[in-house]
């Protein structure tokens, strides 16, 4: 079985400086890891996924997640906010090759001007 | 990626009602995936629904209160039956495999209010 939890229910940053939201796994298998925006009124658009390659992953929009098996962890980073970053984030997990996927509680990023 | 379309977009309904929605993808997928999002929550399976097989459903969801169809590659609806207020939820639907990948992708969802 697989789940994740996310550290922060909400994040408010500033626009311009850094957004780091945590996110740690429990898989019994080599997990694929995922995360997932939502902006308000609208659907998961996928940021990036992990699965087993490189351990830092580049997605969109300027974000970025590092897997630490070590830790279980994915934390999302972003070196400067934008307004547009503010929105919910869902930090996901998967077992390898299986479709079941796993959602964390999400967390609210709010960014001020 | 895939381009996924859901109907409606979002509906109130009376309680005791039924209300159907439909997904469409664009390009062929084997797996499509129901979920349910409720007010503030995180997203919840409903049920996977395969081409040519009945839809399995998640602990705590039966055929009987969310029937779903999948009469082809690129289309799948899932009915709320018998709605009650604690129905009201978003509605998304997921694709998996796309282009052989093991991604899934959410459609835009449908916004469900029941009185």
């Amino acid at each position: 079985a697989q789940s994740v939890t996310q550290l922060d229910s909400h994040v408010s940053v500033s626009e311009g400086t850094p957004v780091l939201l945590r996110c740690n796994y429990s898989s019994s298998y080599s997990p694929s890891l995922f995360w997932y925006v939502q902006h308000p009124n609208k659907g998961l658009q996928l940021l990036l996924k992990y699965t087993s390659a490189a351990t830092l992953v580049k997605g969109i929009n300027g974000f970025e997640a590092e897997f630490k098996k070590s830790e279980t962890s994915f934390h999302l980073t972003k070196p400067s906010a934008h307004m547009s970053d503010a929105a919910e984030y869902f930090c996901v997990v998967s077992a390898l090759n299986d479709y079941k996927l796993s959602f964390g509680a999400g967390t609210t990023v709010t960014v001020r001007a | 990626s895939a381009v996924i379309s859901q109907k409606p977009s979002r509906d109130i309904c009376q309680r005791g009602t039924s209300l159907t929605i439909q997904c469409q993808v664009d390009s062929q997928v084997t797996m499509m995936f129901w979920y349910r999002q409720q007010p503030g929550q995180s997203l919840t399976l409903i049920a996977t629904a395969n081409q040519g097989s009945e839809a399995t459903y998640e602990s705590g969801f039966v055929i009987d209160k969310f029937p779903i169809s999948r009469p082809n590659l690129t289309f799948s609806t899932l009915t709320v039956s018998n709605m009650s207020p604690e129905d009201s939820s978003i509605y998304l639907c997921s694709v998996d495999g796309v282009g052989g990948t093991d991604t899934q992708y959410f459609g835009p969802g449908t916004r469900l209010t029941v009185l």
